[in-house]
């Protein structure tokens, strides 16, 4: 069974930095894409973007300039950095297992997700 | 990016009815690669469909997907209790994957 549990701060000011991690238990780390994804309060899902063991990434263009996930194979991990935030980024963040590491083996969709972290920007 | 708009934006309906979502695509979706998940209040979103058509596991079999190229169809042939929630549909054909807005199928 794959379980996803992901921790970070919950409330920033204006301009600060956000930092989540996401640790996977289970399954095989290294055979998928890790994504984050986030959810306004009422509002849709939208991709930030993933990576994979070996630190390839993948960004949303809308968010690129401000975001860099990073990966930590030795602890089965992964994590987000979105700089410069503002009451727009206001929302919930989940970590998500997405497509397959190798192209070959095809796309998948987002199977297994974190719990959520609610994220707060205000002054 | 590929837009999805997903219609209509509310449903009210009784249990034991049937209903129809659609999700329609601004480009076609490469091989077919279309989700759906059911998210209700406060929780995670759950993976219903993968591959337009195909169900997840544990997903009853009266929750069905079709369609193909711009348009996709999710039926749930008799609503029960635990089917109200809000249905996003989600395309993995071509990066950035993008999110519909979301159908929200309410008690009548």
């Amino acid at each position: 069974q794959v379980q996803l549990q992901q921790w970070g701060a919950g409330l920033l000011k204006p301009s600060e930095t956000l930092s989540l991690s996401c640790v996977v238990n289970g399954g095989s780390f290294n055979e998928y894409y890790w994504s984050w994804i986030r959810q306004p309060p009422g509002k849709g899902l939208e991709w930030i973007g993933e990576i994979n063991h070996s630190g390839t990434t993948n960004y949303n263009p809308t968010l690129k300039s401000r975001v860099t996930i990073s990966v930590d194979t030795s602890k089965n991990q992964f994590s987000l950095s979105l700089r410069s935030v503002t009451a727009a980024d206001t929302a919930v963040y989940y970590c998500a297992r997405g497509r397959y590491s190798d192209w070959f083996l095809g796309r998948r969709p987002f199977d297994y997700w974190g719990q959520g972290t609610l994220l707060i920007v205000s002054s | 990016e590929i837009v999805l708009t997903q219609s209509p934006g509310t449903l009210s309906l009784s249990p034991g009815e049937r209903v129809t979502l659609s999700c329609r695509a601004s480009q076609s979706v490469r091989s077919n690669y279309l989700a759906w998940y059911q998210q209700k209040l406060g929780q995670t979103p759950r993976l219903l469909i993968y591959d337009a058509s195909s169900r997840a596991t544990g997903i009853p079999d009266r929750i069905s997907g079709s369609g193909s190229g711009t348009d996709f169809i999710l039926t749930i042939s008799r609503l029960e209790p635990e089917d109200f929630a809000v249905y996003y549909c989600q395309q993995y054909g071509s990066s950035p994957w993008t999110f519909g807005q979301g159908t929200k199928v309410e008690i009548k």
